[in-house]
């Protein structure tokens, strides 16, 4: 089956950029995601790209999918202190669930 | 903007007593999906209905788990009888048309004591 994987933990300071990795196995992915998750709470859509775009900006968020090498990426420029929650790459393929990785919790250091 | 709401947030529950997850998906959606998140897992996926049905399940949908829509807007997760390994997040999705961009609910805390 599917599989997402992506580190564990990722600490910036305030101001920098951050970049977070994750790589999947299935090729026949649609549409892939970015979900962030504060402490408590649910998971917000953060943004998405389609799998026949090779990058998508939506303000400080650049997401960059690379098919070739099955990887997806989420630049967040100028990293603030609300910025920190666990950052969940997920992807739909041929079937309608959404899989999801490990997620990344993000650490902002003011 | 339109949510997924999902009630209650919080509920703790004997084992074996049965429970039910409530959500409101979004109104014009017509693809429902439920989730889980044990604690310091991945989020797994449960099931999708849609037109009244089941349309995919995963393994952990067993017997024990069902799912309604009882009404025009409610979608529930019924636990028969719960056990210790329920315990987790469960999170309630849905999308316009299967494949399409799933919206998550805020989560119901489950707690199996």
């Amino acid at each position: 089956g599917e599989d997402v994987e992506q580190s564990l933990f990722l600490s910036v300071r305030e101001g920098d950029s951050s970049v977070i990795n994750c790589t999947y196995t299935d090729s026949s992915s649609t549409y892939l995601y970015w979900y962030k998750q504060e402490p408590g709470a649910g998971l917000q859509l953060l943004t998405y790209i389609f799998s026949n775009m090779d990058m998508k900006q939506d303000q400080r968020l650049t997401v960059l999918l690379n098919k070739k090498d099955k990887h997806l990426s989420l630049r967040i420029a100028d990293t603030q202190t609300g910025d920190s929650a666990i950052y969940f790459c997920a992807l739909t393929g041929g079937y309608q669930k959404v899989t999801f990785g490990i997620g990344t919790k993000l650490q902002v250091i003011p | 903007e339109p949510e997924v709401t999902q009630t209650p947030s919080h509920q703790v529950t004997q084992m074996g007593q049965e429970v039910i997850l409530r959500c409101v998906p979004i109104s014009n959606h017509l693809y429902f999906y439920w989730y889980r998140q044990i604690l310091g897992q991945k989020v797994e996926f449960l099931v999708s209905f849609y037109n009244n049905e089941i349309s995919e399940k995963s393994e952990i949908f067993d017997d024990q788990f069902s799912v309604e829509r009882p009404d025009g807007s409610n979608f529930t997760l019924k636990i028969r009888s719960t056990k210790l390994e329920d315990s987790a997040m469960y999170f309630c999705a849905s999308s316009e048309a299967a494949g399409e961009t799933q919206y998550f609910g805020p989560g119901t805390r489950l707690l199996v004591l």
